[in-house]
């Protein structure tokens, strides 16, 4: 089955800098989903982004998909982003496959 | 904006009791997920559902586990026999038809003592 990679698994900030993200996969897919995992563990939908760059507020998105990677931008990072951010990709069916997650710290 | 809900956020029960995770998916949705995650590792998949029976379901959903949607509103899970390695966040999602973006529940910690 199609492999998610997720990179770094950890990354630890300082309040005010950026980051960015990576997730690989390893097949052509038609969906490709971010999440942020908060430290009560609940699952927040951030961008569906089979491909193109999206944007919400600190927060933005690329996908390329023909090189079979996802990008997710964090600017001005803040203590609330931290967690571990997910992304995940449609198997068979549409089942989704979720990467191992970047745990990301942000000190104040 | 419509989101998935799920009751309850936290239970804990016995090893061998029965246990029934509940959730509301979005009202025009058609196809219902559960995802599970043990502590410290990633999600992983359960169970897919359409037209009231199960399109797809993973190794990890034996014969302990069952889904129902008994209305219109909800869609539950239960695991008939609970262990002690059931214990995990269990999510529910939904979509809606010709739509590939799943959206996720809350989720609720199922905790076996």
């Amino acid at each position: 089955g199609i492999q998610v990679e997720q990179s770094p698994p950890d990354l630890i900030l300082q309040e005010g800098a950026n980051s960015t993200l990576r997730c690989n996969f390893s097949d052509s897919v038609n969906n490709l989903q971010w999440f942020h995992q908060n430290p009560w563990g609940q699952l927040i939908n951030l961008f569906y982004i089979p491909s193109g760059t999206k944007q919400n507020g600190r927060l933005s998105a690329t996908t390329v998909a023909t090189e079979r990677y996802s990008l997710l931008y964090i600017s001005s990072s803040q203590t609330t982003d931290s967690g571990v951010y997910f992304c995940a990709v449609p198997t068979s069916g549409s089942r989704l496959t979720f990467g191992e997650g970047t745990q990301l710290t942000v000190n104040p | 904006e419509p989101e998935v809900t799920q009751t309850p956020s936290h239970q804990v029960t016995q090893m061998g009791q029965e246990v029934i995770l509940r959730c509301v998916p979005i009202s025009n949705h058609l196809y219902f997920y559960w995802y599970r995650q043990i502590l410290g590792q990633k999600v992983e998949f359960l169970v897919s559902f359409y037209n009231n029976e199960i399109s797809e379901k993973s190794e990890i959903f034996d014969d302990q586990f069952s889904v129902e949607r008994p209305d219109g509103s909800n869609f539950t899970l239960k695991i008939r026999s609970t262990k002690l390695e059931d214990s995990a966040m269990y999510f529910c999602a939904s979509r809606r038809w010709r739509a590939y973006e799943q959206y996720f529940g809350p989720g609720t910690r199922l905790t076996v003592t």
